[in-house]
């Protein structure tokens, strides 16, 4: 079975800090992982995702994440927050057949 | 391209009774999922549809929740009767194929009360 375990359902940041959420996943194939941001009161929006070609894989909206194997993580993380950036974001596994197993969430808020 | 459609936006019922959603993917899009997202956690995956046919409905109460894919296009997930836990917000999600990304309708949020 595929899992992930996002740390932190809630992070703080002031505007222009760096941003980093984190997400270790549990899979006993190589995993494709996601992440999406959940603006309120709107669907799910992919930010980015590893397929196992580079690890480190860039996003929309300056968002990066480093798939990391032997730390089994896949942190995301953006050099300089934006108060636009506030949101709630998902790290996901696919299981097979496409089907996402998500994390709890973690609640992004940017201090003025 | 439009995106997944999905309504309503809003329902409140009260338990015991009925309620439908409605979902309409993205044109072309094969796969078809609904998630249940309750609040605090993530979306949890109810059943994943390849064109008519459900490929999973291992997660789906059968006992109260059915699901359909009319022709292979939009979709209905119906709840009889509502119990106060199943108060979540419903997604819906297509893409071309499993093995392809998947876009997200808005959403319908339940309150059961």
């Amino acid at each position: 079975a595929q899992s992930v375990t996002q740390l932190g359902s809630h992070v703080s940041v002031s505007e222009g800090a760096l941003v980093l959420l984190r997400c270790n996943y549990s899979s006993s194939v190589p995993p494709y992982l996601f992440w999406y941001v959940q603006y309120p009161n709107q669907g799910l929006q992919l930010l980015l995702k590893y397929t196992s070609a580079a690890t480190l894989v860039k996003g929309i909206n300056g968002f990066e994440a480093e798939f990391k194997k032997s730390e089994t993580s896949f942190h995301l993380t953006k050099p300089s927050a934006h108060m636009s950036d506030a949101a709630e974001y998902f790290c996901a596994v696919t299981r097979a057949g496409g089907q996402l197993t998500f994390g709890s969430g973690t609640q992004l808020t940017v201090l003025p | 391209e439009a995106g997944v459609a999905q309504s309503p936006r809003y329902k409140i019922i009260e338990k015991r009774q009925s309620v439908a959603f409605w979902c309409n993917p993205i044109s072309g899009h094969a796969t078809l999922y609904w998630y249940q997202q309750i609040l605090g956690q993530g979306p949890k995956l109810l059943i994943q549809f390849q064109n008519n046919g459900v490929v999973d409905d291992s997660q789906l109460p059968k006992d109260r929740f059915s699901a359909e894919r009319l022709k292979g296009v939009d979709s209905t997930l119906k709840i009889q009767p509502a119990k106060l836990e199943d108060s979540a917000v419903y997604l819906c999600a297509s893409s071309l194929g499993d093995a392809y990304e998947a876009f997200f309708g808005q959403g319908t949020r339940l309150t059961v009360v």
